[in-house]
């Protein structure tokens, strides 16, 4: 079955701390892995992918397929981080997108 | 810069009663979705279209969700009838290819309560 698992609904971390937020996926293929954040009163919007292998604001994720995961790690949170994130992928050759549950993650002062 | 628009942004509907939300795409995106988000949880993917083709309905409760997207541009979603359980946040998204892959743009949603 296509699955994204974000086991953590909440994560609250102190400002300057290290940020790690869980993403596993089942998936029979290769699929593409997406991070998408929508922060307070504005709309849903990508994040970062995996195949572009970049950084955005700080944010970095890596795909480990032995492992099938993708988490989305930053070394020094920031306020302005505060904001649900969403893990997604889509299957290779497909537009269909399947998203976890999310993760809100609270940055606290 | 563009944006997917959609209305209304809030609706309240009675159960058994019709509704209909409506989504305009970024121009010259010939991908578009529809998602119903219950609260807590992700998107969840109802309906996709290529053009003005249906592509992927698999998840919509068709005995009471239709989706037509007549000239491939902006679409309608329909519930008829509202139950309850349909209270959630219907979000519309358009997609099309830069670079290194396809990137969905969504608009801000729709904030469905039936009572």
């Amino acid at each position: 079955a296509q699955r994204v698992t974000q086991p953590e609904k909440l994560l609250s971390v102190f400002k300057g701390a290290p940020v790690e937020l869980k993403c596993n996926y089942s998936y029979s293929g290769s699929p593409e892995l997406f991070w998408y954040v929508q922060y307070s009163r504005q709309r849903l919007q990508l994040l970062l992918r995996h195949i572009s292998r970049e950084s955005i604001k700080g944010f970095t994720a890596d795909l480990n397929k032995g492992e099938t995961s993708f988490h989305l790690k930053k070394p020094f949170a920031q306020e302005e981080d505060s904001a649900m994130y969403y893990c997604a992928l889509k299957g290779t050759g497909t537009y269909k997108y399947i998203f976890g549950t999310g993760t809100r993650l609270k940055v606290l002062a | 810069e563009a944006e997917v628009a959609q209305s209304p942004r809030y609706k309240i509907t009675e159960k058994s009663q019709a509704v209909a939300f409506w989504c305009d795409p970024i121009s010259g995106h010939a991908t578009l979705y529809w998602y119903r988000q219950i609260l807590g949880q992700g998107p969840e993917l109802l309906v996709q279209f290529q053009d003005e083709s249906v592509v992927d309905d698999s998840q919509l409760p068709k005995d009471r969700f239709s989706a037509e997207r007549l000239k491939g541009v902006d679409s309608t979603l329909k519930i008829q009838p509202a139950e309850l359980g349909d209270s959630a946040m219907y979000l519309c998204a358009s997609s099309s290819y830069l670079g290194q892959g396809y990137e969905q743009y969504f608009g801000p949603g729709t904030r469905l309560t039936v009572t």
